[in-house]
C-alpha cells in the first residue's frame, strides 16, 4: 500500500533535548512539507522540500531544522532552541504542480515535559 | 485578517439535516481550493477539490465563487460519521505549492 509513516506516534521529550520525528514516503512524490497543529490554530507550515537535498523554511521555522538526503524521507528535528514544541506534527506530501493537493501521515504528537 | 477564514462552529445537526459551511479567503492569487476533513486526533484527508463550476461527490456538494473569494460545502443527509471538523484549504498564490490551512469548522452530527 502507498502511503505515508510517521514515527513515533507519542513522544515525550525532556526540556533542552532535541528529538527527530521520522517522516517516509512511498508514493513517489517529489514534495514534502512539515506542519504543526496546535489546538484553535490551522496548520501551520515548518519547512517544506521540493527535491532531493533542497528545502525552504515556512512561517514558523525557528528552533527547526530538517534534511532530504532520500527523495522518500524528509526527518524533523526539533531543537531545544524551540520555545513551545508541545503540538501535533504533520508530514505531508505532493507531486509538484498539477491540483497541489496534499497527502498527510499519521502525525507524531510531542509532549515536552 | 486570516488568510483564510471559516466560522469554527460546532455545528450540531440531527441526522439528516443538510449542513452547509462556508469560507473566505484573502489572496486572490489563490489557484487550487479542497476541503479536508480532520477526526479527533487524526491528520486531515482530503474530501474533495473544489472547481470553479462547482462539484459534488455522494452527498457532499463544493462551490467556488471567485468574484467574492468564497468557498462552500454542503452536506446532505448528514450521518453520525460525518461528525469531524472540516478544514478550508487555498493555494498560497501562484506556482506554488504551499496550502493555506483555516482552522476548520466542527460539525457533530446527533441521532
Amino acid at each position: 500500500d502507498g502511503g505515508i509513516t510517521q514515527s513515533p506516534k507519542y513522544l515525550f521529550r525532556k526540556e533542552g533535548q532535541n528529538v527527530t520525528l521520522s517522516c517516509e514516503q512511498n508514493l513517489n512524490h517529489d514534495a514534502m512539507y512539515w506542519y504543526r497543529q496546535d489546538p484553535g490554530q490551522g496548520l501551520r507550515l515548518i519547512y517544506y522540500s521540493q527535491i532531493v537535498n533542497d528545502f525552504q523554511k515556512g512561517d514558523i521555522a525557528e528552533g527547526y531544522s530538517v534534511s532530504r538526503e532520500k527523495k522518500e524521507s524528509f526527518p524533523l528535528t526539533v531543537t531545544s532552541a524551540q520555545k513551545n514544541p508541545t503540538a501535533f506534527y504533520l508530514c505531508a506530501s505532493s507531486m509538484l504542480g498539477g491540483t497541489f493537493e496534499q497527502f498527510f501521515g499519521p502525525g507524531t504528537r510531542l509532549t515536552v515535559l | 485578517r486570516k488568510e483564510v477564514e471559516q466560522d469554527p462552529g460546532p455545528f450540531n445537526v440531527p441526522e439528516g439535516a443538510t449542513v452547509a459551511f462556508n469560507c473566505t479567503y484573502s489572496n486572490s492569487a489563490s489557484q487550487s481550493f479542497f476541503w479536508y476533513r480532520q477526526d479527533c486526533r487524526k491528520e486531515p484527508k482530503l474530501l474533495m477539490s473544489v472547481y470553479s463550476s462547482g462539484n459534488e461527490d455522494g452527498r457532499f456538494t463544493a462551490q467556488l465563487n471567485r468574484a467574492s473569494q468564497y468557498i462552500s460545502l454542503l452536506i446532505r443527509d448528514s450521518k453520525l460519521s460525518d461528525s469531524a471538523t472540516y478544514l478550508c484549504v487555498v493555494t498560497g498564490g501562484g506556482a506554488t505549492n504551499k496550502l493555506i490551512f483555516g482552522t476548520g469548522t466542527l460539525l457533530a452530527v446527533q441521532p
